[in-house]
């Protein structure tokens, strides 16, 4: 079993429309973390969350410590949404990142 | 641009040859990891150097070998490549162990082994 889950796999939705992504993990960690990869590959760290909420712009994050458990909300979608999200953590005192296996999101007009 | 530089950005190459990808930290930052991508893996960690000195090994070949150099840029060598190789590499880095301070990532060097 991975130690990082993420639901679902791929997910399409319409402009406008409020999207949700699960992340869930097994382990003990110190820092979960919310990536972006768009096509053509790089990799843009989106929120570093150990607990609570965090918002930037259309997109909330939150965290619940209790129950393992990560979301990555994005509010009224749009095409350029559209990438892999990657949920990531860092478990107990490493640094390291321990990666999801990435939610492919595409956001149609 | 997220202050992370690798290079190449794409590099072909033919079995059993050697390359080596650079990456150069956001200023400031003393850690430097590197992360293999491949289809069939997707990301896993490979090693990570903190001012010089490796810190941590992931699922590196022993093929594989990186350094860190006193300006802090950062080395992966990749020798003997086999089709297997083939895969996005990156690198990050950040400005202690990385808990508390987040990560920045480069764009990526794509290896293709042909």
């Amino acid at each position: 079993k991975n130690e990082v889950e993420q639901s679902p796999q791929n997910l399409t939705a319409q402009e406008g429309e409020f999207i949700t992504i699960n992340c869930s993990y097994s382990v003990g960690i110190s820092a979960l973390h919310w990536l972006q990869q768009h096509p053509g590959g790089g990799i843009v760290s989106l929120f570093m969350l150990s607990s609570g909420k965090k918002k930037h712009g259309r997109l909330i994050a939150t965290i619940n410590i209790q129950e393992k458990h990560s979301s990555l909300h994005i509010t009224a979608s749009h095409p350029r949404d559209s990438a892999v999200y990657i949920c990531a953590v860092s478990i107990g005192t490493a640094s390291k990142l321990t990666f999801g296996t990435g939610t492919r999101l595409q956001v149609t007009l | 641009d997220s202050g992370v530089t690798q290079t190449p950005k794409h590099l072909i190459t033919a079995t059993g040859q050697r390359v080596t990808l650079r990456c150069s930290p956001r200023s400031g930052d003393l850690s430097v990891y590197w992360y293999q991508q491949s289809l069939d893996q997707g990301l896993q960690f490979l090693i990570q150097y903190y001012n010089g000195e490796e810190r941590a090994k992931g699922n590196i070949l022993e093929r594989f070998s990186a350094q860190q150099f006193p300006d802090l840029h950062s080395e992966l060598n990749l020798s003997s490549l086999e089709l297997g190789d083939s895969a996005l590499y990156f690198c990050a880095s950040s400005a202690i162990g990385g808990i508390n301070y987040g990560y920045t990532f480069g764009s990526g060097t794509r290896l293709t082994v042909v």
